[in-house]
């Protein structure tokens, strides 16, 4: 079974600035990939980011980052010039490819991310 | 373009009461259909997934059951409630084993 690990249950940043969240996991699988979901207070789950483990290139979509380091398990999310609107809960998510990943996904405890004005 | 919807939003039940939540996916077909509930301010937990019609998996053994009587179909019951079950319930499809997961509005399950 996978575990997930988000050290941070809650952070504060000021508005413009860049923040990283954490996330280690635990897992046996050598294929997986690796999400992060936002929770905003409407509680929608809306996706982040996604990384494929075979992929050594961290992926970025806008202002999201990651720095995936399959070694370490490690796979933190870097939001840069920070927005009220990043405001939610931030999940990690591992998600296995075998046996068809069909068992979906396994998300850590979360972060509480408050963008300060 | 697909779309998931899930109901209702908010549902106050008494202890003992029996529950069915619903879920409809639109605009695919076989998809893989999960149910998830959160607990107040804490993760998301995997109760029950479906690979296609009449298959289910249980996650975590519990006071819940779930169906899929349809392929686009997935309905998560109870025959009895317990304080224990109240919390905000998700319902997620996705396409393929790689795929992200989309998720429903969720319902917020208050047991009394």
């Amino acid at each position: 079974a996978q575990t997930v690990t988000q050290s941070q249950p809650e952070m504060s940043v000021q508005e413009a600035e860049t923040v990283t969240l954490s996330c280690t996991y635990d897992t046996s699988e050598s294929n997986y990939y690796l999400f992060w979901y936002k929770q905003p207070p409407s509680r929608q789950m809306i996706l982040v980011i996604r990384q494929e483990a075979y992929k050594q290139q961290n992926a970025t979509e806008n202002r999201f980052s990651v720095n995936f380091q399959k070694a370490a398990k490690s796979f933190s999310l870097k939001i840069s010039d920070s927005q009220l609107g990043d405001t939610a809960m931030y999940f990690c998510a591992p998600r296995r490819y075998s046996g068809g990943g069909a068992d979906g996904l396994t998300f850590g405890k979360g972060t509480h991310l408050i963008i300060q004005p | 373009s697909q779309t998931i919807h899930q109901w209702p939003a908010t549902l106050v039940q008494p202890v003992g009461s029996p529950l069915s939540l619903e879920c409809t996916v639109e605009g695919t077909s076989n998809p893989n259909l999960y149910w998830y509930r959160q607990a107040a301010g804490r993760g998301l937990q995997l109760l029950f997934y479906s690979v296609g019609i009449g298959q289910i998996s249980s996650e975590v053994p519990q006071n819940l059951s779930a169906s899929r009587p349809q392929d686009r179909q997935f309905i998560l019951s109870s025959k009895k409630l317990l304080l224990s079950d109240s919390g905000f319930y998700l319902c997620a499809w996705s396409p393929r084993p790689e795929e992200k997961l989309f998720f429903g509005s969720g319902t917020q399950l208050s047991v009394l």
